[in-house]
């Protein structure tokens, strides 16, 4: 079974480029989460979809970051404009309706120049 | 307050001894999960093992067990026979509520696990 796909997985911009970040769950995950680590730290909730609706976004900074699952499969993360202070690595994480685990992908490494 | 607690920045362990790593957690809610996840160097958290509020018997998945202990809100992970592939950083993370819809994880800042020859 594929696990999670997350793309890019390096990506280096300058402050007030814009980014996005895409990311593909497991077949059959109806359940998907977004989280920002920033560096030494644990990982930290920016979104959970339910199928194609969302959840919980009580941590996304809304100015500037924005995310959609169409379909209920794919998602994307949107950052405009990006802060120096978005550099982190950002984790999609996807669960099946059987199970609390969460099954995470490699993450996208994002550096804000 | 801080929900979950993970109070070793670093810990080193010889190949093939057994390692703890302690977590402390925080919650008023009666139902809750516990996990433990691996992250090596490449970036990616790897789930290892899950303890429901409700399980009576502490969780084992192979050289991977949990020692709940409930009452003092501790659910530390213990790693037998430590191999080098073991080195990762190591983050214990909580599930508060009856899990399903809502199931937002909360995790502590982690534990940077070394195996030494």
């Amino acid at each position: 079974e594929a696990g999670v796909a997350q793309s890019p997985r390096y990506k280096i911009i300058e402050k007030r480029q814009s980014v996005a970040f895409w990311c593909n769950p497991i077949s059959g995950h109806a359940t998907l989460y977004w989280y920002q680590q920033i560096l030494g730290q644990g990982p930290k909730l920016l979104i959970q979809f339910q199928n194609n609706g969302v959840v919980d976004d009580s941590q996304l900074p809304k100015d500037r970051f924005s995310a959609e699952r169409l379909k209920g499969v794919d998602s994307t993360l949107k950052i405009q404009p990006a802060k120096l202070e978005d550099s982190a690595v950002y984790l999609c994480a996807s669960r099946p309706t059987w199970t609390d685990t969460q099954y995470f992908g490699p993450g996208t490494r994002l550096t804000v120049l | 307050a801080q929900k979950i607690t993970q109070t070793q920045p670093g810990m080193f362990v010889q190949e093939k001894e057994a390692v703890t790593l302690d977590c402390t957690y925080d919650t008023s809610d009666p139902s809750y999960g516990l996990f433990w996840y691996k992250q090596p160097s490449s970036g990616e958290m790897i789930f290892l093992i899950y303890q429901g509020s409700y399980d009576q018997q502490n969780a084992t998945e192979g050289r991977y067990s949990l020692n709940f202990q409930k009452a003092r809100k501790s659910a530390n992970l213990v790693i037998s026979a430590s191999q080098l592939g073991d080195s990762a950083m190591y983050f214990c993370a909580m599930r508060e509520g009856l899990g399903g819809g809502g199931n937002k994880l909360t995790f502590g800042t982690g534990t940077q696990l070394k195996v030494e020859l």
